[in-house]
């Protein structure tokens, strides 16, 4: 079955500093990832998405994910946070086959000191 | 366009209660998906539909009911409403399964 895990619930990080959040998945086929953004009071965003091709795929904002399939790993990372990166981060995975699922990660929470 | 909405924003509801939450798209969108978020439990799926008229079950399906008659509705039931559905409820719509999915606005649902 399809899972996704990500290991940090809860970050906080200053202004300026490095981020990386650490998404592992469980699944057997191809694959489609995905990290997704809830800023305070919003509903969620897409933020980038890996299909296929380079396996490291730039965003919004500046960040990027890289995907590396040895690992199952698909971590997002940002070189410098900004105040309004606070927000709860969500790994998703879709699997092959036509079927529309999409399994999401418990959630990161980041929270930036400015 | 007004992309995904949904309606309520809020309801409470008291147990054994039913109601549907309504959820509409104008992008043309053959797949629709019901999460619900629940704090440190991110978000999980409950129903999903790949084109009007075909629905198939998530991971949390049990106590909610849905249908697709058409290409832009997609409604979910609660049958008989429990406190542990007490939730944010999320409507999605993609164009297809492995592409960008868009999220409606949720709907907090409170059961008493």
């Amino acid at each position: 079955a399809q899972s996704v895990s990500q290991h940090n619930h809860h970050v906080i990080l200053s202004e300026a500093a490095s981020l990386e959040l650490g998404c592992n998945y469980s699944y057997g086929g191809t694959v489609n990832l995905f990290w997704y953004v809830q800023y305070p009071g919003q509903h969620l965003q897409l933020l980038l998405k890996y299909f296929s091709g380079d396996p490291l795929v730039k965003g919004i904002k500046g960040f990027e994910a890289e995907f590396i399939k040895s690992k199952f790993s698909f971590n997002l990372r940002k070189p410098s946070v900004q105040w309004s990166d606070t927000a709860e981060y969500f790994c998703a995975v879709g699997g092959s086959g036509n079927t529309g699922k999409l399994i999401f990660g418990q959630g990161t929470t980041l929270q930036v000191k400015p | 366009n007004a992309g995904v909405t949904q309606t309520p924003k809020f309801q409470v509801l008291k147990t054994g209660q039913s109601m549907t939450l309504q959820c509409a798209q104008d992008m043309n969108h053959e797949y629709m998906s019901w999460y619900r978020q629940d704090p440190g439990m991110g978000l999980r799926l409950i129903h999903y539909s790949v084109g009007a008229g075909i629905t198939d079950q998530g991971e949390v399906p049990n106590g909610y009911n849905v249908s697709r008659s058409t290409t832009e509705d997609f409604p979910l039931r609660l049958l008989s409403a429990a406190p542990s559905q007490t939730s944010v409820y999320f409507c999605a719509s993609s164009s297809s399964w492995a592409d960008t999915q868009y999220f409606g606005p949720g709907t907090r649902l409170t059961v008493l």
